[in-house]
């Protein structure tokens, strides 16, 4: 159980387009979700924080209106990177934590490569 | 500020010796650290946790973790590593359980000799 997908894994546009990662939890409700971003031998990077029904928090030096962040139901979350330029390229993790978890344990998604030519 | 300090970039160990990956952190209060783990391309998989009680943790795949306070350090341990242990490491401190908001250490890759 527990179980946490990203789709698509891996993505290439062109600069100027906007892409749009998915992140779903599969067997569980969610109720918050988290979007990352992770440069290459890097550590992940909070950028947002996403609740059911309601505006993102997005974390300092995040672009609110480049990283747009919808989270529709308590099983999807979207990231949607607009107007991307080849500084996004990056790997976006998502983590979601259970509705009915007190523990403090994320799960996570397996991650959706975006490069940008 | 909460932060975490993992010094070894990178570590290299002989397949069935014993590992151990250093974690440091800074927080006000007590902390809610974790370990988790990341193969390459993939997303973290949660290795074990600690919130309170006893200082010694046990994990998943034979992993280990010890909680001292006095050195603010939450180290990983495993008595003997396998091929497939070889993957990114990444210590992180949470302000509190239903928080969920991780800080995470910029990570260790553990490479294993045959």
């Amino acid at each position: 159980g527990a179980v946490v997908s990203q789709h698509p894994s891996w993505v290439i546009c062109k600069s100027g387009t906007s892409v749009k990662i998915e992140c779903r939890s599969l067997d569980f409700q969610a109720t918050t979700m988290f979007w990352y971003r992770q440069f290459p031998k890097q550590s992940l990077m909070l950028m947002a924080t996403s609740n059911e029904g309601s505006k993102a928090t997005y974390e300092q030096g995040v672009e609110k209106d480049k990283f747009l962040i919808n989270h529709a139901s308590l099983t999807l979350s979207t990231l949607t990177v607009t107007s991307a330029h080849p500084e996004d390229s990056s790997f976006y993790i998502c983590s979601a934590s259970r509705r009915v978890d007190k523990t403090g344990e994320l799960f996570f998604g397996e991650g959706s490569r975006l490069t940008v030519l | 500020a909460q932060s975490v300090t993992q010094p070894d970039i990178h570590i290299t160990v002989s397949e069935g010796a014993s590992l151990e990956l250093r974690c440091n952190y800074s927080y006000g209060a007590t902390p809610y650290l974790f370990w988790y783990v990341q193969s390459p391309g993939q997303g973290l998989q949660l290795l074990l946790k600690y919130f309170s009680g006893d200082t010694l943790v046990q994990g998943i795949k034979g992993f280990e973790a010890e909680f001292k306070r006095s050195q603010s350090s939450f180290n990983l341990r495993k008595p003997s590593v396998h091929w497939s242990d070889a993957a990114e490491y990444f210590c992180a401190v949470g302000a509190r359980p239903s928080s969920y908001k991780l800080i995470f250490g910029s990570g260790t890759r553990l490479l294993v000799r045959p």
